[in-house]
C-alpha cells in the first residue's frame, strides 16, 4: 500500500537557519502530495501541496518540489523563525483512494 | 468560513463506557473524513463520507466504532465499551469532492484519555 517515510526528529535549529526536512514516498501512480503543519494545541493545517512531477509548492518562505525520480517530496526553508516550531507532517492522497497518508511527523524546534 | 469544528475538545472517561464525538465540517464541504492520532505519530485513516453515505471504513474500525452523517453535514464518531488503546486524538476533515486535489480542512481535534 502507499506509505510515506519522513526524517526522525526533533530538529533543533536557531533562528535564521536553513531547513530541510526530507519526505519520501511509496505509491502507485501519481499521487498529489502535500505538507502540513501541527501548531502545539491544534489541528493539522494545509502548507503547501504538489499534483504532479517536478511542481514547485511554497507558501509561508516554505517550499517544496515534487520528484518523481526519486519519490521525494523534501520540506526547505531558508530562514526560520522562532513562530514555525511545530510538527510538520508529509502527506499523499494516491490516485485511487479518497483518504491521505500521512508520515509519522517531524518536530522542529527553533531557538532564539 | 467557520472552518471544521469539533465537540468536545478533550474528553476523559472510564474503561467501558460509551463516548460520542461531533464533527461540524466547512458548509460547502460535502466529503467528511475520521482519522486518528497517536502520540508522536501521523493521524491514521478511520472512515469517510460524501454527503450522507459512508463510503470506505479502514481495518482501524472495530465493530465499536461506528460513524453517521444522517443528513450530510455534521458527523458523530462513536465508541462503544471504550479500551485503553482507544486513548488518542479523534481529527475530523472535510473538502469538496469536486476537486480531486482539493487538500483536507482539518479540526482542532478530539482529545480522549480512557482512565
Amino acid at each position: 500500500g502507499d506509505s510515506v517515510t519522513q526524517m526522525e526528529g526533533p530538529v533543533t535549529l536557531s533562528e535564521e537557519a536553513f531547513l530541510t526536512i526530507n519526505c519520501t514516498y511509496t505509491a502507485t501512480g501519481y499521487p498529489s502530495l502535500f505538507w502540513y503543519v501541527q501548531y502545539p494545541g491544534e489541528g493539522l493545517q494545509l502548507l503547501l501541496k504538489a499534483t504532479k512531477a517536478d511542481d514547485k509548492g511554497s507558501n509561508k518562505g516554505f517550499e517544496a518540489t515534487y520528484r518523481k525520480e526519486t519519490t521525494s517530496f523534501h520540506l526547505e526553508k531558508g530562514s526560520v523563525q522562532v513562530s514555525d516550531s511545530a510538527v510538520y507532517f508529509c502527506a499523499l492522497r494516491g490516485n485511487y483512494g479518497q483518504n491521505f497518508v500521512f508520515g509519522p511527523g517531524t518536530r522542529l524546534s527553533v531557538l532564539p | 468560513d467557520t472552518g471544521v469544528s469539533q465537540d468536545p475538545r478533550h474528553k476523559i472517561t472510564k474503561r467501558g463506557q460509551n463516548v460520542t464525538f461531533r464533527c461540524d465540517p466547512i458548509s460547502e464541504h460535502n466529503r467528511l473524513y475520521w482519522y486518528r492520532q497517536t502520540l508522536g505519530q501521523g493521524p491514521e485513516f478511520l472512515t469517510y463520507f460524501q454527503n450522507e453515505a459512508q463510503l470506505e471504513k479502514s481495518r482501524l474500525l472495530s465493530d465499536r466504532f461506528s460513524a453517521e452523517r444522517p443528513k450530510g453535514s455534521f458527523s458523530t464518531l462513536e465508541i462503544q465499551r471504550t479500551e485503553q488503546g482507544d486513548s488518542a486524538m479523534y481529527l475530523c476533515a472535510s473538502s469538496l469532492a469536486a476537486d480531486y486535489n482539493q487538500p483536507q480542512h482539518f479540526g482542532d481535534g478530539t482529545r480522549l484519555s480512557i482512565l
